[in-house]
């Protein structure tokens, strides 16, 4: 069945740094790929996303590739900021399934000043 | 522009009790679904409606039953809850169920009922 492999958190930067967090998937078909982030307290909100193969995914300075011969979407950001602590969640959707997301288990970011 | 509400936020029950969440969406989004987050175990989905007029199980259904009242609302209810259901629930829309390319993709959540089962 459909899977994705996060990598483990927590991550703790200081401020500026560069993020990089990791994310592989296995899916049937070709999957959509997602990331999703969870501010302290908040629902979960998409951040960005790719539908095939070499699509860059980008918002708020955040990126991430869709690499079909790695099976993975790394999601990178050149330089992170406290506003940027929360948990962070790659999802994917495949193309044989019409409704379900399957979801990470989360990395949870904290940016120190 | 509200987006998802779920209602209630926060809950503490007694192992038996029985409780619903209530959530409604106003963006006229067709799809909705009932997750619930553990630690260490990020989203599992529990049941979803593709449309009004329907409902199915999603990966955890067992101890649960859902009810999709209208395009707008979509209830989960613990009938006899369980130490084990003690987790954050999340109600999410998306505004197609089919095509693997549609805007079905992108759920929006609500913001989150914490329930405790004692």
């Amino acid at each position: 069945g459909d899977s994705v492999t996060q990598m483990e958190g927590p991550v703790t930067l200081s401020e500026e740094a560069f993020l990089t967090i990791n994310c592989t998937y296995t899916a049937t078909g070709y999957p959509s790929l997602f990331w999703y982030v969870q501010y302290p307290g908040e629902g979960l909100q998409l951040l960005l996303k790719a539908t095939k193969a070499d699509d860059k995914g980008s918002n708020k300075g955040f990126e991430a590739t869709y690499r079909k011969e790695t099976t993975s979407f790394h999601l990178e950001k050149g330089s992170v900021q406290v506003s940027d602590s929360a948990v962070y969640f790659c999802a994917l959707r495949s193309g044989g399934s019409n409704y379900k997301l399957t979801f990470g288990k989360g990395t949870l970011l904290t940016v120190n000043p | 522009n509200a987006g998802v509400t779920q209602t209630p936020k926060f809950q503490v029950l007694k192992t038996g009790q029985s409780m619903t969440l209530q959530c409604a969406q106003d963006m006229n989004h067709n799809s909705m679904y009932w997750y619930r987050q553990d630690p260490g175990m990020g989203l599992r989905l529990i049941y979803y409606s593709a449309s009004e007029g329907t409902t199915d199980k999603g990966e955890v259904p067992n101890g649960y039953n859902v009810s999709r009242l209208n395009k707008r609302e979509f209830s989960l209810r613990l009938e006899s809850a369980a130490p084990s259901q003690t987790s954050v629930y999340f109600c999410a829309s998306s505004e197609r169920g089919t095509g693997y390319r549609s805007g079905a993709n992108v759920l929006t959540f609500g913001a989150g009922s914490r329930l405790t089962v004692l």
